[in-house]
């Protein structure tokens, strides 16, 4: 069955410092990959999503992510993070039956000044 | 252009009273519907969801029901609450195929007191 791992439950970055979130999938065929954030208080946005075609996917506010086939992963990463991105951060896949969506726990990522 | 609306935005009810959680969705037709839950600190847990009008599939066996009366409109409901049932409630909603992945309406935030 399809699943997906967040390894790290909370990353602490400082202001303008590089940014990479960790996700690993398990999945039988080419996967629909996805990252979505959660401001609090606030519903998911949909940042990227990935297909098929280039592994290195553009997503809004200055996101990208990069599947790797080999290792199962879809880390997500920014070059300098802003206090602005202080939020929570979920990957997802699409389940067996193609109705829903198979969700990460969750990263919290907190911004120092 | 799509979009999503649900409300109310936040809830304050006292154990045992009713509850009713309305999402209507505009811009598209026959969408997959979705309701899901955010406990303080907890992931996403899918509650129900529904591929067409009075077709409601329940993941987690509960105090709450979901209808889908018309095709833009899923409701969750429950006859009466429990002090568990507090939480941050979220409608989505995705074309067949889920090649756009989710799109999250605000949320509600339910305090059961």
């Amino acid at each position: 069955a399809q699943s997906v791992t967040q390894p790290d439950i909370h990353i602490t970055v400082s202001e303008g410092a590089s940014l990479e979130l960790r996700c690993n999938y398990s999945y039988g065929a080419t996967p629909y990959l996805f990252w979505y954030v959660q401001s609090p208080g606030q519903g998911l946005q949909l940042l990227l999503k990935y297909f098929s075609g280039d592994t290195l996917v553009q997503g809004i506010k200055g996101f990208e992510a990069e599947f790797k086939r080999s290792q199962s992963s879809f880390n997500l990463r920014k070059p300098s993070v802003h206090w602005s991105d202080a939020a929570e951060y979920f990957c997802a896949v699409p389940s067996d039956s193609n109705y829903q969506l198979i969700w990460g726990a969750g990263t919290k990522l907190i911004i120092k000044p | 252009s799509q979009t999503i609306h649900q409300w109310p935005a936040t809830l304050v009810q006292p154990v045992g009273s009713p509850l009713s959680l309305e999402c209507t969705v505009e811009g598209t037709s026959n969408p997959n519907l979705y309701w899901y839950r955010q406990a303080a600190g907890r992931g996403l847990q899918l509650l129900f969801y529904s591929v067409g009008i009075g077709q409601i599939s329940s993941e987690v066996p509960q105090n709450l029901s979901a209808s889908r009366p018309q095709d833009r409109q899923f409701i969750l409901s429950s006859k009466k609450l429990l002090l568990s049932d507090s939480g941050f409630y979220l409608c989505a909603w995705s074309a067949t195929g889920l090649l756009s992945g989710y799109t999250f309406g605000s949320g509600t935030r339910l305090t059961v007191v």
